[in-house]
């Protein structure tokens, strides 16, 4: 099946830095749809992008489309204590199937 | 709250025992997914149905486990005769269908302990 490879695996970084991660796959994707998970909560939808090369903020956070349609990034600037969590990013094919990658724990220090 | 529902939020069963998780989608939305988190992991699919129908199942145990979303009422995710490795948290989400943005929206999850 899909599969997403996301990175890094986890982070640790200082309150007011800048976090980039990404995912890339073999496969093609339609929508790439970016996660943020809090310990004991379910995944709540920050940003979604729906065009090969779409650029799309939120806030602090921007995520592109890749232009291969095969990998996507995130951005978030200026990291809170608040930020921390898992981040997942996830990609939709034609069959309207979601796979997600494996996240990304992000760790900040005050 | 239009949110998704899911129930219970914590179930403990011992091992044989059956569980059957609950899920409401939001208003509006005809299709909805299970996927199963461990800890430390990723979402993984478990299933994808519309009112009445399995369209995809390819994530699903092909032994103890079953769901359904019957035309009244919530989706189900049966996992009968449990086992520890069922130990897990399950995650509901729904979206509008085939025609929608492709953004499926989450639940908080029901989180099953196997003793």
């Amino acid at each position: 099946g899909q599969q997403l490879n996301q990175s890094p695996q986890s982070m640790f970084i200082q309150e007011g830095e800048d976090v980039s991660m990404n995912c890339t796959s073999s496969s093609i994707f339609n929508t790439w749809l970016w996660y943020k998970q809090d310990p004991g909560e379910g995944p709540v939808l920050l940003i979604a992008l729906y065009k090969a090369g779409e650029l799309t903020s939120n806030g602090r956070l921007t995520a592109q489309f890749g232009i291969t349609r095969k990998d996507s990034f995130l951005n978030i600037s200026a990291s809170i204590p608040s930020d921390v969590g898992i981040y997942f990013c996830a990609g939709r094919n034609a069959g309207n199937m979601l796979t997600f990658g494996g996240g990304t724990r992000l760790m900040v220090k005050p | 709250n239009a949110g998704v529902m899911q129930n219970p939020r914590h179930l403990v069963r011992r091992r044989g025992q059956e569980a059957r998780l609950r899920c409401s989608p939001m208003k509006g939305h005809s299709h909805v997914y299970w996927y199963r988190q461990l800890p430390e992991e990723g979402l993984k699919f478990m299933v994808y149905l519309q009112k009445e129908n399995i369209i995809d199942e390819s994530g699903m145990p092909k032994e103890r486990f079953s769901a359904e979303f019957p035309k009244e009422g919530p989706s189900i995710l049966r996992i009968q005769q449990v086992v520890r490795g069922d130990s897990a948290a399950y995650f509901c989400a729904s979206s509008p269908g085939r025609r929608g943005t492709g953004e499926l929206f989450f639940g908080e999850g029901s989180r099953l302990t196997v003793l």
